[in-house]
């Protein structure tokens, strides 16, 4: 299987607790980005890295949030100090960008967050 | 402002009728557009991506982008009940996904 792979797929976790989850991406994308899902909406963008460097971050993001993609191949997501609303569904995607254009994104399975 | 607005529906098609789904954007910097189907408890799935002005087919499915009125739209002729999901477009140049149109369509 050469598709965005996602682990965990499921997370429980009590409040205060710090998580975090990974994304190995379609092997020759260069882009690779976060979004947040809760029910009813459309993701929410989080942040996306272009190889290791982490190009935006979303302004609704809080402190709490980090993400890494040391190498520029998977990335990691953490959330420290987990709060009830930060229950959702985590998904990656990668793209390729070359040519100085931007690809269509492939999504992984997610991950679901559930902070008790 | 959000830079991607979807028509939320719900919009509800009879079996073998045609879904017009429509998506209006801000960011005139976004060359192309992608529009996605969602099945519930399911991650997002590519089905067209559209990069000219104009119409393009795939099958049961034509995407159609005015650049000029900033829309992008997809129609899915044809509706079969499989094609029951939510429906999310976005543009290249931030990703930004609307909220989706939620689709059934009824045997």
């Amino acid at each position: 299987d050469t598709g965005v792979s996602q682990n965990p797929r499921h997370k429980i976790t009590k409040r205060g607790q710090n998580v975090t989850f990974r994304c190995d991406p379609i092997s020759e994308h260069n882009r690779l980005y976060w979004y947040r899902q809760t029910l009813g909406q459309g993701p929410e963008f989080l942040t996306y890295f272009q190889n290791e460097a982490q190009l935006e971050k979303s302004r609704l993001l809080s402190d709490r949030f980090s993400a890494e993609r040391p190498k520029g191949s998977f990335s990691t997501l953490e959330i420290q100090r987990t709060e009830q609303g930060d229950s959702a569904m985590y998904l990656c995607a990668s793209s390729l960008k070359g040519q100085g254009r931007v690809y269509e994104q492939y999504f992984g399975p997610g991950t679901r967050l559930t902070v008790t | 402002q959000k830079e991607v607005e979807q028509n939320s529906g719900p919009l509800s098609v009879p079996e073998g009728a045609i879904a017009s789904l429509n998506c209006t954007y801000s960011d005139r910097g976004s060359q192309s557009f992608f529009w996605y189907r969602q099945y519930s408890g399911k991650s997002p799935e590519l089905i067209m991506f559209i990069y000219s002005n104009g119409d393009k087919e795939d099958g049961r499915f034509t995407a159609q982008l005015n650049k000029a009125s900033q829309y992008v739209s997809l129609l899915i002729r044809d509706s079969q009940p499989s094609d029951s999901a939510t429906y999310l477009c976005a543009g290249n140049n931030d990703m930004r996904f609307g909220a989706g149109t939620r689709l059934t369509v009824k045997p």
